[in-house]
């Protein structure tokens, strides 16, 4: 399957700083998704970005495929924020997707 | 519109018991999945189905058995509860029709802890 990596590992930030959240994938995917897992453990839908580039508020996401890697930026970060952000990438059958093992984000007041 | 329903939320198992795990969608989804989350990891694929009728396995399937009768519902089963089973258990859904560019849809999980 596909390897999905994350980085970094963990990550804190004081309120109102920015970050840059990296998803590497080992394969050709045509679909690659980000999700932010609240401290409650729910799952929240952030991007589905196989390609290009897109915005929602504060967050937006990137994903160069022919470069296997993609990008979540997270501007002026809230505690609201803090959680694990995972990405996952799927190849081309629709079928599998294969998560990196996060990136956990504590904002601090 | 509930989305992706899954139940119980929580569970108590002893070794050796069974159980099913019950998800349920009302989005007509064709796609479903069933994914395990073990602590500080990221999921991982037990099962999925892409239709009423067809299942197939994903990653990690040894233990778990599905079956897929409606569009609505893809229900886990767990045989021989083991420790190694132990986990968050997410059910999700997607539409692959036409525009394959759509994301998957979680339930909150199940959290089953076997003992």
């Amino acid at each position: 399957g596909i390897q999905v990596e994350q980085s970094p590992p963990d990550l804190i930030l004081q309120e109102g700083a920015n970050s840059t959240l990296r998803c590497n994938f080992s394969d050709s995917v045509n679909n690659l998704q980000w999700f932010h897992q609240n401290p409650w453990g729910q799952l929240i839908n952030l991007f589905y970005i196989p390609s290009g580039t897109k915005q929602n508020g504060r967050l937006s996401a990137t994903t160069v495929a022919t470069e296997r890697y993609s990008l979540l930026y997270i501007s002026s970060s809230q505690t609201t924020d803090s959680g694990v952000y995972f990405c996952a990438a799927g190849g081309y059958n629709f079928n599998k997707f294969y998560f990196g093992s996060g990136t956990k984000l504590n904002v601090k007041p | 519109n509930a989305g992706v329903t899954q139940t119980p939320k929580f569970r108590i198992l002893k070794i050796g018991q069974s159980m099913t795990l019950q998800c349920t969608q009302d989005m007509n989804h064709n796609y479903m999945y069933w994914y395990r989350q073990d602590p500080g990891m990221g999921l991982k694929l037990i099962y999925y189905s892409v239709g009423a009728g067809i299942t197939d396995k994903g990653e990690v399937p040894n233990g778990y058995n599905v079956s897929r009768s409606t569009t609505e519902d893809f229900p886990l089963r767990l045989e021989l509860a083991a420790p190694s089973q132990t986990s968050v258990y997410f059910c999700a859904s997607r539409l692959i029709a036409g525009d394959p560019n759509q994301p998957q849809h979680f339930g909150d999980g199940t959290r089953l802890s076997i003992l």
